[in-house]
C-alpha cells in the first residue's frame, strides 16, 4: 500500500515553461513533505520542503505547495531549464516512535526540451 | 568536504552468494539510513540507525538482510544467500540527529545484480 503516490511517472516540458511536479499521500499523520531531485548514477539531492504548518515554500526557481485537506503536493518549477531534468521524489515524514524516517513516493522523471 | 561514499559502486553476484555493501557517512552525522531502489520503484526503506539507540529495522525484507554501523561512523549492510529479486540499488544517507526536517544526504548507491 502506497502511502505517498505519483502518478505521474514522466513530463515533458518545453524550456522556460512551468513544470508541475504531483504528489498525493494518505497518512494524515505526515506533516513534513521533501522532494528530492536524482540524477543517473548519482544519489537524491535534497531541494526543498515543508511543513504542515505551511501551505507554501518558495526557493528561487523551485516552489512547493501542500493542501493538507486534499492531501496533495505540488512541486513548480519556472521556468523550468534543461538541466532540471532528473527524476524528482516526493517524500514525507511523521513521528513514529520518535523517529521521522521518510517514505518515498516512486519518483517523476522530468525532460525539459531545449 | 566529502560527502557520503559507498562501495562497492556495482556489484554482480551468483544467487545464493553472501554480499556486504559500504557506506561511510558524512563525518558528525548521528542517523544513517539505507535504502532500495528496484527497477521502477520509488526508495524502499531498509534500516535506520541513531547514534547509540538500537536501529529501527523495520524495513528489512527477511532475516537474510542484516546491518550494522561501528563506532557511530560506517556501516556495512550484508545479504546473505542472495536471490534474484534482491538485485536493485542500494542507497545509503545520512543526516544530523535525524529528526524532522533534517535533509539526507545520500551516496551514490550500490548497484547489486543477482544472477
Amino acid at each position: 500500500d502506497q502511502q505517498v503516490k505519483q502518478n505521474s511517472p514522466s513530463l515533458s516540458v518545453q524550456e522556460g515553461r512551468i513544470s508541475i511536479l504531483n504528489c498525493d499521500y494518505t497518512n494524515s499523520m505526515f506533516d513534513y513533505f521533501l522532494w528530492y531531485k536524482k540524477y543517473p548514477a548519482e544519489g537524491p539531492t535534497f531541494l526543498i520542503s515543508i511543513s504542515s504548518i505551511k501551505d507554501k515554500n518558495e526557493d528561487g526557481r523551485f516552489t512547493v505547495f501542500l493542501n493538507k485537506s486534499a492531501k496533495h503536493l505540488s512541486l513548480h518549477i519556472v521556468p523550468s531549464q534543461p538541466g532540471d531534468s532528473a527524476v524528482y521524489f516526493c517524500a514525507a515524514s511523521g513521528s513514529t516512535g520518535g523517529s521521522y524516517i521518510p517514505t518515498f513516493g516512486r519518483g517523476t522523471s522530468l525532460i525539459v526540451h531545449p | 568536504g566529502a560527502g557520503v561514499s559507498q562501495s562497492p559502486s556495482n556489484k554482480v553476484t551468483e544467487k545464493g552468494k553472501d554480499v556486504e555493501l559500504r557506506c561511510d557517512p558524512i563525518s558528525g552525522h548521528t542517523a544513517l539510513y539505507w535504502y532500495r531502489q528496484s527497477l521502477g520503484q520509488g526508495l524502499e526503506f531498509l534500516i535506520y540507525f541513531q547514534g547509540n539507540s538500537a536501529p529501527d529495522k523495520s524495513g528489512l525484507p527477511s532475516d537474510r538482510f542484516s546491518a550494522e554501523r561501528t563506532g557511530g561512523s560506517v556501516s556495512t549492510l550484508t545479504i546473505q544467500r542472495t536471490q534474484q529479486e534482491d538485485s536493485a540499488v542500494y542507497l545509503c544517507a545520512s543526516s544530523t540527529p535525524g529528526g524532522r526536517g533534517n535533509e539526507q544526504f545520500f551516496g551514490p548507491g550500490t548497484r547489486l545484480t543477482v544472477l
